[in-house]
C-alpha cells in the first residue's frame, strides 16, 4: 500500500532538547511538506522540499530544521530554539504543484 | 496575514439535510483551490478541488462554489451523513512557482443523528 508514514505518534520532549519527526513516503512524490496545527488554527507551513537535496523555509521555519538525502524521507527536527513546539505535525507529499497532498497521520509533540 | 479564512468555526446540521461551509481569501493571485476533510489524530483528506476557470465542480454529495469577484468559495455537502462528521479545511494555491499552499483554520462538522 503506498502512502506516508510518520513516527512516532506520540513525542516528548525535554526543555533544551532537540527531537526529530520521522516522514516517509513510498508515492514515488517530488515534493514534500511540513505543517504544523495548533487549535483554531489553519495548517501553517514549516518547510517544503521540491526535489532531493533542497528545500526551502516556510512560514514559521524559526526552530526548526530538515533534510531531504532521499526522495522517500524528509525527517523534521524540531530544536531546542523552537520556543513553543507543542502542536499537531503533518508530513505531505505531493507529485507536482496544485497536486492534491497526501498527508501521513501525523506526531503530536508535547513538552515535558 | 491569514490569506484564506473560514470564519465559521463549528456548523451543526441535521442528518439528511444540506452542510454549507464557507471560506473567504484575500490573495487574487490564487487560482486553484481545494476542501480538505480531517478526522481527530490523523491527517487531512483530500475532498474536492476547483480551478479558478470554473465555478462549479461536482463529486458526489459534494459540490464546490467559487465566486472570483467576491474572494469566496463554499463547499455543499448533500444530504449530510453522519460520517461527514469531521473538520473541513479550505486550502488555496497560487500559480505556477509556488508549492505553498494557504490554508483557513478549519470548520468542525457535526451531523446530528
Amino acid at each position: 500500500d503506498g502512502g506516508i508514514t510518520q513516527s512516532p505518534k506520540y513525542l516528548f520532549r525535554k526543555e533544551g532538547q532537540n527531537v526529530t519527526l520521522s516522514c516517509e513516503q513510498n508515492l514515488n512524490h517530488d515534493a514534500m511538506y511540513w505543517y504544523r496545527q495548533d487549535p483554531g488554527q489553519g495548517l501553517r507551513l514549516i518547510y517544503y522540499s521540491q526535489i532531493v537535496n533542497d528545500f526551502q523555509k516556510g512560514d514559521i521555519a524559526e526552530g526548526y530544521s530538515v533534510s531531504r538525502e532521499k526522495k522517500e524521507s524528509f525527517p523534521l527536527t524540531v530544536t531546542s530554539a523552537q520556543k513553543n513546539p507543542t502542536a499537531f505535525y503533518l508530513c505531505a507529499s505531493s507529485t507536482d504543484y496544485q497536486e492534491k497532498l497526501f498527508f501521513g497521520s501525523g506526531t503530536q509533540l508535547s513538552v515535558l | 496575514d491569514q490569506q484564506v479564512k473560514q470564519n465559521s468555526p463549528s456548523l451543526s446540521v441535521q442528518e439528511g439535510r444540506i452542510s454549507i461551509l464557507n471560506c473567504d481569501y484575500t490573495n487574487s493571485m490564487f487560482d486553484y483551490f481545494l476542501w480538505y476533510k480531517k478526522y481527530p489524530a490523523e491527517g487531512p483528506t483530500f475532498l474536492i478541488s476547483i480551478s479558478s476557470i470554473k465555478d462549479k465542480n461536482e463529486d458526489g454529495r459534494f459540490t464546490v462554489f467559487l465566486n472570483k469577484s467576491a474572494k469566496h468559495l463554499s463547499l455543499h455537502i448533500v444530504p449530510s451523513q453522519p460520517g461527514d462528521s469531521a473538520v473541513y479545511f479550505c486550502a488555496a494555491s497560487p500559480p505556477p512557482g509556488d508549492y505553498k499552499l494557504s490554508f483557513g483554520a478549519g470548520t468542525t462538522v457535526t451531523v446530528r443523528a
